[in-house]
C-alpha cells in the first residue's frame, strides 16, 4: 500500500520559477525522504528529514516536515530544465523493521 | 564505488520461462531491497534483507517469486514461471542500515514477458 501521497501529480513550470511539491502520509515515521527519477533511470536520493526536524536545506532544495499534519513539502528554487524528472516522497515508518514506502510520484516539467 | 549494479538491464522472455535478476549492492551496505515499478502500482517493495537475512517478504506477489542473498555482495530475484503481468522494471537498492539513511538504487532491469 502507498504510504506517501504526492500532490500535484504533474507540475509544469518555466525555467527560473520555483517548484513546490507536497506529500502526505498516514502513519508515524522515523524519517521522510525525497528522491528524483529521470526517465529510464533509477531513483536518486535527494534529501532526508528526520521526524524531529522541521526544515532542511540542500543547495536549491528545501524540505519541510509537519508531523502534526503528516505532511512534507519539497521546494526547488530557481528551477532548471535539468530538474525535469519524477519526484517521489518515501516514508520510513516507525518500528523495528523500518523500510521505505514510496508514493506514486510527481512529474515535474521545467520549460526552457 | 560503481554504485548498485544490476543485470541484465533488459530482459525479454516468453511466458513460462524462468527469469533471474541479479544485484550487487554497494560494499559496506548491509541492507538490500528489491522493488518493482509499474505505471499502475508505482514502486512496490518486494523483499528486503538485513545482513543477508530476509527480514520482510510480505511484498512478494506469489510463490513464483523468490529471492536470495548468499553473501553481502550478491542477491538474486527469481521468477519461475514468469507471466506477462510480471512485466515491470525491477530495482535493487542498498543502504547502510534500515532507518539510517537514504537508499542507493541500481539502474533497474526492465523485464518484458511475452
Amino acid at each position: 500500500s502507498q504510504q506517501g501521497e504526492e500532490d500535484p501529480q504533474a507540475l509544469s513550470i518555466q525555467e527560473g520559477e520555483n517548484a513546490t511539491m507536497n506529500c502526505s502520509y498516514k502513519t508515524s515515521i522515523n524519517n521522510l525522504q525525497w528522491y528524483r527519477q529521470n526517465s529510464g533511470r533509477g531513483l536518486v536520493h535527494l534529501i532526508l528529514i528526520r521526524s524531529n526536524e522541521r526544515e532542511k536545506h540542500s543547495g536549491r532544495l528545501r524540505v519541510t516536515l509537519d508531523t502534526s499534519k503528516k505532511s512534507s513539502s519539497l521546494l526547488i528554487t530557481a528551477s532548471r530544465a535539468a530538474d525535469t524528472a519524477s519526484y517521489f516522497c518515501a516514508t520510513d515508518a516507525s518500528g523495528a523493521n523500518s523500510k521505505l514506502t514510496f508514493g506514486k510520484g510527481i512529474t515535474l516539467s521545467v520549460r526552457p | 564505488d560503481a554504485g548498485v549494479i544490476q543485470s541484465p538491464r533488459h530482459e525479454v522472455t516468453e511466458m513460462g520461462q524462468e527469469v533471474t535478476l541479479r544485484c550487487k549492492p554497494i560494499s559496506g551496505h548491509n541492507s538490500l531491497f528489491w522493488y518493482r515499478q509499474t505505471m499502475m502500482r508505482g514502486l512496490e517493495l518486494l523483499i528486503y534483507f538485513n545482513n543477508n537475512v530476509p527480514i520482510d517478504d510480505s511484498g512478494m506477489p506469489e510463490d513464483r517469486f523468490s529471492a536470495k542473498m548468499p553473501n553481502a555482495s550478491f542477491s538474486t530475484l527469481k521468477i519461475q514461471p514468469s507471466e506477462p503481468r510480471d512485466s515491470a522494471v525491477y530495482f535493487c537498492a542498498s543502504s547502510l542500515g534500515s532507518g539510517i539513511g537514504g537508499y542507493t538504487f541500481g539502474s533497474g532491469t526492465r523485464l518484458t514477458v511475452v
